[in-house]
């Protein structure tokens, strides 16, 4: 059975970082792009990032860029999101979506999510 | 940014009704288009991918039509299972983008 697990939400101060990690099963991990989404409270969906199967290519919108890095570890099955200067509203549910084997795909496995809150 | 518009943003339908969302893009997507239902406390599930195409698994009263900027999801039949919110979202181009939402409800 594919599963899609987060785990690394938590408080944290303005400015501060934090690092999310989502532990992948049930697929060949090294063959898919994986993706973080975000749902802020009461909101819709926004992508956050995605990197593809090799970990070669990284890409994020306008709002997290330069402040979030993904990367991933294919022999740990692990993809990651490392949080830098931290703003309050970056607080939102941290879906990790599994993606196809291109970059450009549908998302078709989603973990539970993980609550980050930023707040001082 | 390509801009996706959902509507309506919520709707009430009795069971059996049939559902129809639109979802408009702001550019030419082609039929790089996903539709996902997201139930209340729930991650998001990929319902419809290239615009029709079914998901495994996904019951066949769901369907989705559409290319280029204008697309529909329809629901042939309404359930009490279906209570959810619907999103759009495009794969055409980055940055990846989605509709603000369409909240079912059960009249």
């Amino acid at each position: 059975e594919l599963q899609l697990v987060e785990s690394g939400g938590g408080l944290v101060h303005p400015g501060g970082s934090l690092r999310l990690s989502c532990a992948a099963s049930g697929f060949t991990f090294s063959r898919y792009a994986m993706s973080w989404v975000r749902q802020a409270p009461g909101k819709g969906l926004e992508w956050v990032s995605t990197i593809t199967s090799s970990g070669g290519s990284t890409h994020y919108p306008d709002s997290v860029k330069g402040r979030f890095t993904i990367s991933r570890d294919n022999s740990r099955n692990t993809v990651y999101l490392q949080m830098n200067g931290l703003r309050a509203e970056d607080t939102a549910v941290y879906y990790c979506a599994k993606g196809g084997a291109t970059l450009l795909s549908q998302f078709d496995y989603w973990g539970q999510g993980t609550l980050v809150t930023v707040s001082s | 940014d390509i801009q996706m518009t959902q509507s309506p943003s919520s709707l009430s339908a009795s069971v059996g009704d049939r559902v129809t969302i639109t979802c408009q893009a702001s550019q030419d997507i082609s039929k790089y288009l996903n539709w996902y239902q997201q139930k209340v406390g729930k991650a998001p599930k990929l319902l419809i991918y290239d615009a029709s195409n079914l998901e495994t698994g996904v019951p066949s009263r769901f369907s989705g039509s559409g290319s280029g900027t204008d697309f529909t999801f329809t629901i042939s039949s309404l359930q009490p299972e279906d209570i959810a919110t619907y999103y759009c979202q495009q794969y055409d181009d980055l940055p990846l983008t989605f509709g603000q939402g369409t909240r079912l409800e059960i009249k």
